[in-house]
C-alpha cells in the first residue's frame, strides 16, 4: 500500500519570504507521479505542481518548485516570494502510473503573514 | 484542464434521509472519482466511477450507502443514503486526465446532517 506523510500540520511565513513544505511517501513502485494541491478556504482543490518519478529534474512552476529525492522518497514544495493568496491547506499526493487512484497526505495549513 | 461543477454546493439534511450530489464536467472524461473530506481532514477516496461499468468502491465504503451513477462521459451522481451525523463532510468529485495523469476537482458539496 502507498502512504503519504506530511509531518507539518501548520506552518506560517512572512509575506515575500520563502517556505518549504515537507512530504514523504512510501511505495514499492518504480514509476509514479507526485503532486502538490492547494485548497484555499473556498475549498476548491487546485493543482500546484506535478513531478514524474522517472524525471530527475525537479519541476518548477513560477514561484513554486519541488525538491524530489527519489531514493529518500521525499517530495518537498518550496514557495518563493510568498503572497497572501498562498494561504491555504496544501496536500501532497501520490499516484501509481498503472492507475488513477490518488493517495493524499494529511495536509499542511500554511498561513502567509502580512 | 477540465471545469467541474457540483450541485448542491451545500445542504443541511435530517438524519435518515438521502441526498444526491451531482457532478458535471465540461468535457468528456473516462474516469471520475468521488472523495470525502471530513472536517479538518485529508481526502479519502470513496469510489471510482467509469462510464459503462459498475463503480469500484474503496475499503470501508459500500454501494448501499453510497450508490453512484455514471450515465455518460460528462456526468455522475453520488447519493449519500440513510444519513447520520457522521456523514457530515465535504464531498468532492474529480476527473482524471489520462494524458497528463492529473486530477481536477470540483468545488465540493458541504453536507451537514442534523
Amino acid at each position: 500500500a502507498q502512504t503519504v506523510t506530511q509531518s507539518q500540520p501548520e506552518m506560517s511565513v512572512q509575506e515575500a519570504e520563502t517556505v518549504t513544505l515537507s512530504c514523504t511517501y512510501d511505495t514499492s513502485e518504480n514509476n509514479y507521479y507526485l503532486f502538490w494541491y492547494k485548497q484555499p478556504p473556498s475549498r476548491q482543490m487546485i493543482l500546484v505542481i506535478r513531478q514524474e518519478a522517472y524525471k530527475q529534474q525537479n519541476a518548477t512552476e513560477n514561484r513554486f518548485s519541488v525538491n524530489f529525492q527519489k531514493a529518500a522518497k521525499s517530495f518537498s514544495l518550496k514557495i518563493s516570494d510568498s503572497q497572501l493568496g498562498d494561504t491555504a491547506m496544501y496536500f501532497c499526493a501520490f499516484m501509481k502510473d498503472t492507475g488513477n487512484q490518488f493517495y493524499f497526505g494529511t495536509g499542511t495549513s500554511l498561513t502567509v503573514i502580512p | 484542464s477540465a471545469v467541474i461543477s457540483q450541485k448542491p454546493s451545500r445542504d443541511i439534511c435530517q438524519r435518515g434521509t438521502s441526498l444526491t450530489i451531482q457532478c458535471q464536467v465540461d468535457s468528456q472524461v473516462t474516469m471520475m472519482f468521488w472523495y470525502r473530506q471530513q472536517p479538518g481532514q485529508s481526502l479519502t477516496l470513496i469510489a471510482t466511477a467509469n462510464q459503462g461499468s459498475e463503480a469500484t468502491y474503496e475499503s470501508g465504503f459500500v454501494i448501499d450507502k453510497f450508490p453512484i451513477s455514471r450515465p455518460n462521459l460528462t456526468f455522475s451522481t453520488l447519493t449519500v443514503s440513510n444519513m447520520s451525523p457522521e456523514d457530515s463532510s465535504i464531498y468532492l468529485c474529480s476527473v482524471g486526465v489520462t494524458a497528463s495523469y492529473e486530477q481536477y476537482f470540483g468545488p465540493g458539496t458541504r453536507l451537514t446532517v442534523t
